[in-house]
């Protein structure tokens, strides 16, 4: 059973580009939690989402930024015109379900904009 | 609003002593706490999860306490060794926080050989 995959684990942007990073959960669980790590800062939840839904964007912040994952394939973390602000480890978690259930974390996605 | 602490940010023991490493949340209905671990540059991997009716969980050298009512949680590394230095991070599943992580802001630790 593999466990969550991200990719890529690097991404180099240019001020102004389009990020957009992959997660594919574990098999078997249909919850997503995406969050991002600073430089030398902790993780903060951005956005939490079920197959087709967004249960909770409270951590997201309300422009160039969106997510999705949807009936099939990967969940997407999009990042519009990305800033040099936006330069983080971004890690996606996946869970089956139910809140007593252990989050497994992805080996995240670094994003470098230059 | 759930807050997680962790004390000490940063800790640097010789090999073979004991780590103590301390979480603390301030709102004590949770589902449950994970203690996890960082290596530079890499993702996390779970070390233990303790749910809200357990009072601690082991895992070879590694023993967590859960106190609920006094909001701690407490990750004990017996015998420490170089290999487990990393960085440290707690973090509680809570309805405050609307069922996701909230996490500390981890304790960065440094065996010495």
């Amino acid at each position: 059973n593999a466990g969550v995959m991200q990719n890529p684990r690097h991404l180099v942007r240019r001020r102004g580009q389009e990020a957009r990073l992959r997660c594919s959960p574990m098999k078997g669980h249909s919850h997503v939690y995406w969050y991002r790590q600073l430089p030398e800062e902790g993780l903060k939840f951005m956005v939490y989402l079920q197959k087709e839904n967004i249960i909770d964007e409270s951590g997201m912040p309300k422009e160039r930024f969106s997510a999705e994952f949807p009936k099939e394939g990967p969940s997407i973390l999009r990042i519009q015109q990305v800033v040099r602000g936006d330069s983080a480890a971004y890690f996606c978690a996946s869970s089956p379900g139910t809140m007593r259930e252990k989050l497994f974390f992805g080996s995240g996605t670094q994003l470098s904009v230059l | 609003k759930q807050e997680v602490t962790q004390i000490p940010a940063a800790l640097s023991v010789p090999e073979g002593e004991n780590l103590v490493l301390n979480c603390s949340f301030t709102d004590s209905a949770i589902y449950n706490l994970q203690w996890f671990r960082q290596d530079p540059g890499k993702g996390l991997t779970s070390l233990l999860l303790i749910q809200s009716s357990q009072r601690e969980q082991t895992s070879g050298r590694l023993n967590a306490s859960l106190d609920k009512s006094s909001g701690r949680s407490t990750l004990y590394i017996a015998a420490s060794q170089p290999g487990d230095s990393a960085t440290y991070l707690c973090a509680v599943r809570s309805q405050a926080a609307g069922n996701k992580l909230t996490f500390g802001g981890g304790t960065r630790v440094l065996v010495k050989p």
